[in-house]
């Protein structure tokens, strides 16, 4: 099936520090999800958008939908060392099933 | 507390020995779906369900199967196992097909001998 892009494939920063990684797709979607996924663990719903152009904030994560609903992107601020774990990002049209990216791996170093 | 919840975590078995990981979810959610987690490869469907009775085949549905026959449940039968189907496996569910958040369970680690 179809896989959606994200950059960077993994990323290493310094506690305190602000991030920013990015979703592409190839196809049109109607909605963007963002997930925080910790080894072993189920993918954690952080942020749904529903309408392009649409800015989200939940804490000190922001994700934004893509006025070409072709990507999104997600921001995290003042990184912390709980914040360390695989940020990936699914997308869907109505109707179908969800696209999910490969994700991108967050390290925080103290 | 909402929740999706699958049984057991954690599986250890035989190739052969058929076998059930349980999913549930008690939202009321009329999809659900099965995912297997394989690094490199990142999530892959295996099967979902748009409502009671309802199911169809995802991107990797070969050595599995599904039945939906409560709201509720969404079991994942493997009949027989074999060591190529050794993942994480996760359910997840939506309020409504084709639309909507979708919610994933804990996940079950399957290791087949």
């Amino acid at each position: 099936g179809q896989q959606l892009n994200q950059s960077p494939q993994s990323m290493f920063i310094q506690e305190g520090e602000d991030v920013s990684m990015n979703c592409t797709s190839s196809s049109i979607f109607n909605t963007w999800l963002w997930y925080k996924q910790d080894p072993g663990e189920g993918p954690v719903l952080l942020i749904a958008l529903y309408k392009a152009g649409e800015l989200t904030s939940n804490g000190r994560l922001t994700a934004q939908f893509g006025i070409t609903r072709k990507d999104s992107f997600l921001n995290i601020s003042a990184s912390i060392p709980s914040d360390v774990g695989i940020y990936f990002c699914a997308g869907q049209i109505y109707g179908q099933n969800f696209v999910f990216g490969p994700g991108t791996r967050l390290s925080v170093l103290p | 507390e909402a929740q999706v919840t699958q049984n057991p975590r954690y599986l250890i078995t035989v190739t052969g020995k058929k076998l059930t990981v349980t999913c549930s979810q008690n939202m009321n959610h009329e999809y659900m779906s099965w995912y297997r987690q394989d690094p490199g490869l990142g999530l892959r469907q295996i099967y979902y369900s748009m409502n009671v009775e309802v199911t169809d085949k995802g991107d990797v549905p070969e050595g599995y199967k599904v039945s939906r026959k409560e709201k509720r449940n969404f079991p994942l039968i493997l009949e027989s196992p074999s060591p190529n189907q050794t993942s994480l496996y996760f359910c997840a569910s939506t309020p409504w097909t084709g639309f909507g958040e979708q919610y994933f369970g804990p996940g079950t680690r399957l290791t087949v001998t």
